[in-house]
């Protein structure tokens, strides 16, 4: 079965400092890889989405990282803000459809609070 | 402003009520999804369409009924055999082809009183 694997489960960080969350998946045939935020109660957000070819994407203060070899991605965030709480989610889209799971496999969520 | 809207925001379900949560989008998308989020858990799958008339279920479709007569709409029924109904919905879509974007909406929170 198709898996997404987020750590830490759950992470606090003071105002200004970076943190890096995690991202190991198993999932065939990978399409691609995304990455979200969602603040509570509200629907998730793109972040960055990446393809088999790209290592690195940005979106402002997050960076993103593929490695498709050993199939681990990591979301950088760079001097955190208090409105960088919320979860982040990892997605790892699978092509074609099928099975119970579709093709958007999605990891538990790494829940981030920034306190000042 | 194109997007995907899903009402009503909040829901309040007796026991023994079906229900019914609305999904629109306006996208163009052939894909639409619905999951349930619960507390500490990643979103699950309860139905997805790839196309009108046609849909299959997910990990958790028991207790669930959809229907996809408009490429726009996804409505989704919670019904009275669905026993622990009580989650964060979520309906989202995608175009086909290419890399796959996923719009969400804002979720729809379904309480029973």
């Amino acid at each position: 079965k198709n898996q997404v694997e987020q750590s830490p489960q759950s992470l606090i960080i003071l105002e200004g400092k970076n943190c890096t969350l995690q991202c190991n998946y198993t999932v065939s045939p990978f399409s691609n890889l995304r990455w979200y935020k969602q603040d509570t109660g509200r629907g998730p957000v793109s972040l960055t989405i990446m393809t088999f070819s790209e290592n690195t994407k940005s979106n402002g203060r997050y960076t993103a990282t593929l490695d498709a070899d050993t199939k681990q991605s990591s979301l950088h965030i760079t001097a955190s803000q208090l409105s960088d709480s919320a979860s982040y989610i990892c997605v790892v889209s699978a092509w074609g459809y099928g099975g119970s799971q579709g093709n958007l496999i999605f990891g538990k969520g790494t829940k981030l609070s920034v306190k000042p | 402003d194109g997007g995907i809207t899903q009402s009503p925001k909040y829901l309040f379900r007796k026991e023994g009520q079906n229900v019914t949560l609305s999904c629109e989008q306006n996208l163009n998308h052939d894909a639409m999804y619905w999951y349930r989020q619960d507390p500490g858990q990643g979103l699950r799958l309860i139905y997805y369409s790839q196309i009108v008339n046609d849909f299959q279920k997910g990990d958790i479709a028991e207790g669930y009924s959809v229907s996809r007569e408009k490429k726009e709409s996804f409505p989704l029924t919670v019904t009275s055999a669905q026993k622990n109904p009580t989650a964060f919905y979520l309906c989202a879509s995608t175009a086909a082809g290419g890399p796959i974007e996923a719009f969400f909406g804002q979720g729809t929170r379904l309480t029973v009183v």
